[in-house]
């Protein structure tokens, strides 16, 4: 069964804080790691999708890495704003399947 | 231009009923993924399109769950005989080409109510 695995579950920090999350994957058959960010009443939207180890992908104040020999990749938020309260979603997917498999979530909470 | 749209945003049943869940993607894109999210809980993989045929149906949690997509673009979910525990949103994604490694675009999800 593959599973991936989200911490911490949720997240409150104050305005102009730096942060990041773990997300947990199995390391064997490893195709591509995605990172999404869902708004409360909103779409999930697509923030990064890495496929090679060691990769690190940065569109603004957000990055992420990957390692994909011991299975984790990690999202950081420098500076977090209150616009940037969401749920961070990572979604793995393995060689020989089209299925992606998505972990429960982190929360974050930023405020003002 | 337009993204993934779903119909209807919200659907209310009785348990027993049939229902069915549309899904517009994006023109031009071959893929199509239906996922079912439930409170507190990521999207779980239902189904994968690619083209007109399911790639991928290995997600769908029995046999009342159903998908075509018969022309490669508009694709409905049906579910036969609801039951309460198929409450959830029901989310369907769209991306260029084939292969887990693109980027999904998402619709607003479809909620089910099953009373």
């Amino acid at each position: 069964i593959l599973n991936v695995e989200q911490s911490p579950q949720s997240l409150h920090v104050q305005e102009g804080d730096s942060t990041n999350f773990t997300c947990s994957f199995p390391s064997s058959n490893f195709y591509a790691l995605h990172w999404y960010r869902w708004e409360t009443a909103k779409s999930p939207e697509a923030l990064f999708v890495m496929t090679l180890n060691g990769d690190e992908k940065k569109k603004g104040r957000i990055s992420a890495t990957l390692n994909t020999k011991e299975g984790y990749s990690y999202l950081y938020i420098k500076g977090s704003q209150p616009e940037d309260s969401a749920t961070y979603l990572c979604a793995f997917s393995n060689t020989g399947g089209f299925k992606t498999i998505f972990g429960a979530g982190t929360r974050l909470f930023v405020k003002a | 231009g337009a993204g993934v749209s779903q119909t209807p945003s919200n659907k209310v049943t009785e348990k027993g009923k049939y229902v069915e869940l549309r899904c517009d993607p994006i023109s031009g894109h071959t893929a199509l993924y239906w996922y079912r999210q439930s409170l507190g809980q990521g999207p779980e993989f239902l189904i994968y399109f690619q083209g007109t045929g399911a790639a991928d149906d290995s997600g769908l949690p029995n046999d009342r769950f159903f998908a075509v997509r018969p022309e490669g673009s508009v694709s409905t979910l049906k579910i036969q005989r609801t039951e309460r525990g198929d409450s959830a949103v029901y989310l369907c994604a769209s991306s260029w080409g084939e292969g887990s490694y693109n980027e999904q675009f998402f619709g607003p999800g479809t909620r089910l109510t099953v009373l």
